[in-house]
């Protein structure tokens, strides 16, 4: 079955400092591979998802993030973080064939200080 | 606009009465999930539906019921709610192949079950 963690479940960074939040998966094979974003009182959006080639893959509102199949990992980043980022985001991965679904991750919430 | 419409926004009932939480998206949407998202769990799949009639259990499916009579709706019916169903609802739709597409949430349903 496939599965997702994502080990901080609250982050604190500084407006215009860099970010990165971990998400590891499990998976046998290739996974698809997710990030979400929620804004307080707001349904999910789309930020980014790689389902093959390219591991490096560019999303909405700056972010990316790094596919890396030796560490089962898919972490998101920012170069630059803004006050307006602050919000839950939630890794998922989808694989199951048949069932089409998509396991989230626990979320991590972000905060910015000013 | 293209949107996924959830309603209520909030909801509180009592223990047994029978509730259903509508569901409706305008982009012709082939598939369509629940999901409830509940404190350190992130989002769990309740059920989902690949088309017209087509519904299948997601994770959690226990205590609540779907039906996709039409493309545009997929009501989430909780015939005899409990405390523990007390969680924070989203809807869900894609074009089709649910995980390999862009998933459209709605903005959440918050229900108390006293």
């Amino acid at each position: 079955a496939q599965s997702v963690t994502q080990p901080d479940i609250h982050i604190t960074v500084s407006e215009g400092a860099s970010l990165e939040l971990r998400c590891n998966y499990s998976y046998g094979a290739t996974p698809y591979l997710f990030w979400y974003v929620q804004s307080p009182g707001q349904g999910l959006q789309l930020l980014l998802k790689y389902f093959s080639g390219d591991t490096l893959v560019q999303g909405i509102k700056g972010f990316e993030a790094e596919f890396k199949r030796s560490q089962s990992s898919f972490n998101l980043r920012k170069p630059s973080v803004h006050w307006s980022d602050a919000a839950e985001y939630f890794c998922a991965v989808a694989g199951d064939t048949g069932r089409r679904a998509l396991t989230f991750g626990s979320g991590t919430r972000l905060q910015v200080q000013p | 606009e293209a949107q996924v419409t959830q309603n209520p926004r909030y909801l509180i009932t009592v223990t047994g009465k029978k509730l259903t939480v509508t569901c409706s998206q305008n982009m012709n949407h082939e598939y369509m999930s629940w999901y409830r998202q509940d404190p350190g769990l992130g989002l769990r799949q309740i059920y989902y539906s690949m088309n017209v009639e087509v519904t299948d259990k997601g994770d959690v499916p226990e205590g609540y019921k779907v039906s996709r009579k039409e493309k545009r709706n997929f009501p989430l019916i909780l015939e005899s709610p409990s405390p523990n169903q007390t969680s924070l609802y989203f809807c869900a739709s894609s074009l089709s192949l649910g995980t390999a597409q862009k998933l459209f949430f709605g903005s959440g349903t918050q229900l108390s079950v006293l």
